[in-house]
């Protein structure tokens, strides 16, 4: 596609639900990252596929969140038992390989009630 | 791990007047910084990066700095337009890949006409 694409734009959850959140990256790219952005700060690094495996989660807050990338293209973050605090903008972003230009995504808001 | 401060929050300048972002990290291991601007519910675009053996990069009315010894890099955006009105942010990697990259809170600029 021509850009990296996430759906939906906008979620709303209550407390405890879980959700998905998806993520088409720029196809050819082998390199898909994970970013939450909360209310007046920086991106801030979740997780990095390089092809189908996670090599590096360490930013992953806690074991609710998880992702996968099981063909390496689309990759699909999960949040279970969402809380409040989990409300922030998610963005993706893709790279041709890890140190080339990262291309992101236009998020999705995540709002917990 | 690095952690990157990033002053002011927000920054209004007149039309045709110049502007500057100021970024501090803490690991004197980091050796790139890019910077992104966010223009409102868009997503973070790249516009220009530096990398550790250079002290200054240009393009065209944009152009940073970076002095290693005290550990700080600016933005500078000269002639600024209503266009610049967008958010800004700072990053710092110790590797130059993406999964590394740490940002800084961001900067608000407005631009008046």
């Amino acid at each position: 596609g021509a850009g990296v694409s996430q759906t939906p734009s906008n979620k709303v959850t209550e407390k405890g639900k879980y959700v998905e959140l998806r993520c088409d990256p720029i196809s050819g790219h082998t390199a898909l990252y994970w970013y939450r952005q909360s209310l007046g700060q920086g991106p801030e690094f979740l997780i990095y596929f390089q092809g189908t495996g996670a090599a590096d989660d360490s930013g992953l807050p806690n074991d609710r969140f998880f992702a996968v990338r099981p063909e390496g293209s689309v990759s699909t973050l999960k949040i279970q038992r969402t809380e409040r605090g989990d409300s922030a903008v998610y963005l993706c972003a893709s790279s041709r390989d890890r140190n080339t230009e990262a291309f992101f995504g236009q998020g999705t808001r995540l709002t917990v009630v | 791990g690095e952690n990157v401060e990033q002053h002011p929050s927000t920054l209004s300048v007149q039309e045709g007047d110049s502007a500057v972002i100021k970024c501090t990290y803490s690991d004197s291991a980091s050796n790139y910084f890019p910077w992104y601007k966010q223009e409102l519910g868009k997503r973070p675009q790249l516009i220009i990066d530096i990398r550790s053996n250079v002290g200054e990069k240009k393009d065209q009315r944009i152009a940073v700095t970076l002095n290693k010894t005290a550990k700080h890099f600016s933005l500078h955006i000269t002639e600024t337009q209503p266009e610049d009105s967008a958010v800004y942010f700072c990053a710092a990697s110790i590797t130059h890949n993406n999964n590394d990259m740490r940002f800084g809170a961001g900067t608000r600029l407005t631009v008046k006409p």
